[in-house]
């Protein structure tokens, strides 16, 4: 159990646009996902997190106008990077915590991996 | 200081060996300790939860020491498939309890 994906895995886009990648949950309801970015030889950094049916919590220095979260179901998130820039090129990940769960155990998606030129 | 720190390794070790990795948390108010193994260009995937008693897991062992804000990895009979960055994970108390990443310990099991 506790299966998230995660589509795409991995996507290449030019400068200006917008990608969208999508999280979801396969065998659970995931009343909370949360959005990491991670960098070559560096750690996950939490962006936002997101609970279904509200607005998403950002993390100090994330900017929400670029980086759009929505919670539309509790099964399905997604993270919009809009107006991609070379620097955003990163590895981006997300994980789902279940309803009812006693800990603070989150399972992650395998990634998507964002090259933008 | 960081709100959780690691050392970085790598460790590099032969089969077999028995390898400790350390960490330590800034937020005393933390309730929720975890490791997580992340293979290169992959998601981190839960290893085991820690608890205050000390838990084992087949060669995996894991220790918090609340009072010293300090949590341990010991890894017994190393095999290669081990090989791969170690993650402390601690969780922050606050309205979503989100959780925080070390910067993980590398490691490098060789025949």
């Amino acid at each position: 159990g506790a299966v998230v994906s995660q589509h795409p895995s991995r996507v290449i886009c030019k400068s200006g646009t917008s990608v969208k990648i999508e999280c979801r949950s396969l065998d659970f309801q995931a009343t909370t996902m949360f959005w990491y970015r991670q960098f070559p030889k560096k750690s996950l950094m939490l962006m936002a997190t997101s609970n279904e049916g509200s607005k998403a919590t950002y993390e100090q220095g994330v900017e929400k106008d670029k980086f759009l979260i929505n919670h539309a179901s509790l099964t399905l998130s997604t993270l919009t990077v809009t107006s991609a820039h070379p620097e955003d090129s990163s590895f981006y990940i997300c994980s789902a915590s279940g309803r009812d769960w006693s800990s603070d155990e989150q399972y992650f998606g395998p990634g998507t991996r964002l090259t933008v030129t | 200081r960081k709100e959780v720190e690691q050392d970085p390794g790598p460790f590099n070790v032969p089969e077999g060996a028995t390898v400790a990795f350390n960490c330590t948390y800034s937020n005393s108010a933390s309730q929720s300790f975890f490791w997580y193994r992340q293979d290169c260009r992959k998601e981190p995937k839960l290893l085991m939860s820690v608890y205050s008693s000390g838990n084992e897991d087949g060669r995996f062992t894991a220790q918090l020491n609340r009072a010293s804000q300090y949590i341990s990895l010991l890894i017994r009979d190393s095999k290669l498939s081990d090989s791969a960055t170690y993650l402390c994970v601690v969780n922050w108390p606050g309205g979503y309890n989100k959780l925080i990443f070390g910067a993980g310990t590398r490691l490098a099991v060789h025949p």
